[in-house]
């Protein structure tokens, strides 16, 4: 069964800060990988998704995430983070043999201090 | 266009009693999931439907949880004799069936109803 972890469970950082957050999965075969944003209050929306091809994902709010398949990992980045981007950041996983049900990291959860 | 909905946003119960929660799936979306999110587990898969074939069940936590699916629209999820571990948040979330060459499709989160077992 695929599993995800996130390294940092929260992350602390003044605006204009540099943002990477770490995600690695493990699935020997091929996955769909999502990140995942909550703003405080609000639910779940996706922020980006990878499903095949280029490996540099652009997404919402100037968020960008990488596959590398060779370290099983898809790191969230965001050159310079505003206060608004205050939130909990789920990386998740689907896989075929799974049948689609999204496996998700622990969530990491990010202050932007202004 | 209208998105996920859920209700009730919110339930507070006695343990021992039933709860049923309610969600409505974006119109078009044959793929239904239900998670939950609680502080001690994180989120976590419950259960899959996908048009009329049979649900998976795989990532129900015990059998007083039950899903059904009328019409390939309108979920409920019920949980019976509710205990205080099922406090939680309950999400549903939809999405359009496997695509092109099996691709999957991106799921798409309802506000959830947070439960509350005293």
């Amino acid at each position: 069964a695929q599993s995800v972890s996130q390294h940092n469970h929260h992350v602390i950082l003044s605006e204009a800060a540099s943002l990477e957050l770490g995600c690695n999965y493990s699935y020997g075969g091929t996955v769909n990988l999502f990140w995942y944003v909550q703003y405080p209050g609000q639910h779940l929306q996706l922020l980006l998704k990878y499903f095949s091809g280029d490996p540099l994902v652009k997404g919402i709010k100037g968020f960008e995430a990488e596959f590398i398949k060779s370290k099983f990992s898809f790191n969230l980045r965001k050159p310079s983070v505003q206060w608004s981007d205050t939130a909990e950041y789920f990386c998740a996983v689907t896989t075929k043999a799974a049948g689609n049900k999204l496996t998700f990291g622990g969530g990491t959860r990010v202050l932007v201090k202004p | 266009g209208a998105g996920v909905s859920q209700s009730p946003s919110n339930k507070v119960t006695e343990k021992g009693k039933d709860v049923e929660l309610r969600c409505d799936p974006i119109s078009g979306h044959t793929a239904l999931y239900w998670y939950r999110q609680s502080l001690g587990q994180g989120l976590e898969f419950l259960i899959y439907f996908q048009g009329n074939s049979a649900p998976d069940k795989s990532g129900l936590p015990s059998d007083r949880f039950s899903a059904e699916r009328t019409g390939g629209s309108v979920s409920t999820l019920t949980i019976q004799r509710t205990q205080q571990e099922d406090s939680a948040v309950y999400l549903c979330a939809s999405s359009y069936p496997r695509g092109v060459a099996g691709r999957l499709e991106t799921q798409y989160f309802g506000p959830g109803t947070r439960l509350l077992v005293l």
